[in-house]
């Protein structure tokens, strides 16, 4: 079964809204989680390191303010995509680390964000 | 900074065949670590094989190998026997001590029944 968790896995929402993505590690305690966007047809771009009890680190051209990443606990991180626009429909998939460190990284299934 | 090249877009393979797809990567760290990932339509992100920088033997994960060429800054990727279920996107990716993964643009690898 899945060892990191996402939801939801798909989500359509109205443009000037804001919606949240969740992702959980399901068997382990996971003080860092990573964040991806992956466009149809590209690769994934890693936008931010979620850091359980403090501020996300953002990669550069990354707009903080939108993309609000709060990690409240050791098994969740949450994506809010605020104030949403059709060109931040996408794929989102998260990653988690485990405490056994670079050897356990575990993808989630990853969240389709389609605004309209 | 990180950076990870696919030049091929796409790739075929006859079943049962050997496929090698290529990738380079550039970092400036000396300690990191390098995978390939497979993405089918589903999308779920499936670990193929991991090699640790620091080691000069090839990682080998039954029919996938790897062939890293540190100085070359090459892990291509050599798929034997060949099965449709191999059929995907297939990512290398680059990462450094701090967990985050640097991801090449994907090949898309069809195998030939």
């Amino acid at each position: 079964g899945a060892v990191v968790s996402q939801h939801p896995s798909w989500v359509i929402c109205k443009s000037g809204t804001s919606v949240k993505i969740e992702c959980r590690s399901l068997d382990f305690q996971a003080t860092t989680m990573f964040w991806y966007r992956q466009f149809p047809k590209q690769s994934l771009m890693l936008m931010a390191t979620s850091n359980e009890g403090s501020k996300a680190t953002y990669e550069q051209g990354v707009e903080k303010d939108k993309f609000l990443i709060n990690h409240a606990s050791l098994t969740l991180s949450t994506l809010t995509v605020t104030s949403a626009h059709p060109e931040d429909s996408s794929f989102y998939i998260c990653s988690a680390v485990s405490p056994g460190g670079l050897n356990t990284i575990y993808f989630g299934e990853g969240s389709w964000l389609t605004v309209v | 900074a990180q950076t990870v090249t696919q030049s091929q877009p796409e790739m075929s393979v006859q079943e049962a065949e050997t496929v090698t797809l290529s990738c380079t990567y550039d970092t400036s760290e000396s300690d990191y670590y390098l995978f390939w990932y497979k993405q089918p339509p589903s999308r779920q992100m499936i670990l193929v094989i991991r090699q640790e920088a620091y080691k000069q033997q090839n990682a080998t994960e039954n029919r996938f190998s790897v062939n890293f060429q540190k100085a070359a800054k090459s892990f291509s990727l050599k798929i034997s026997d060949s099965q449709l279920g191999d059929a995907a996107m297939y990512f290398c990716a680059l990462s450094n001590t701090g967990n985050q993964f640097y991801f090449g643009t994907g090949t898309s690898l069809t195998v030939i029944p």
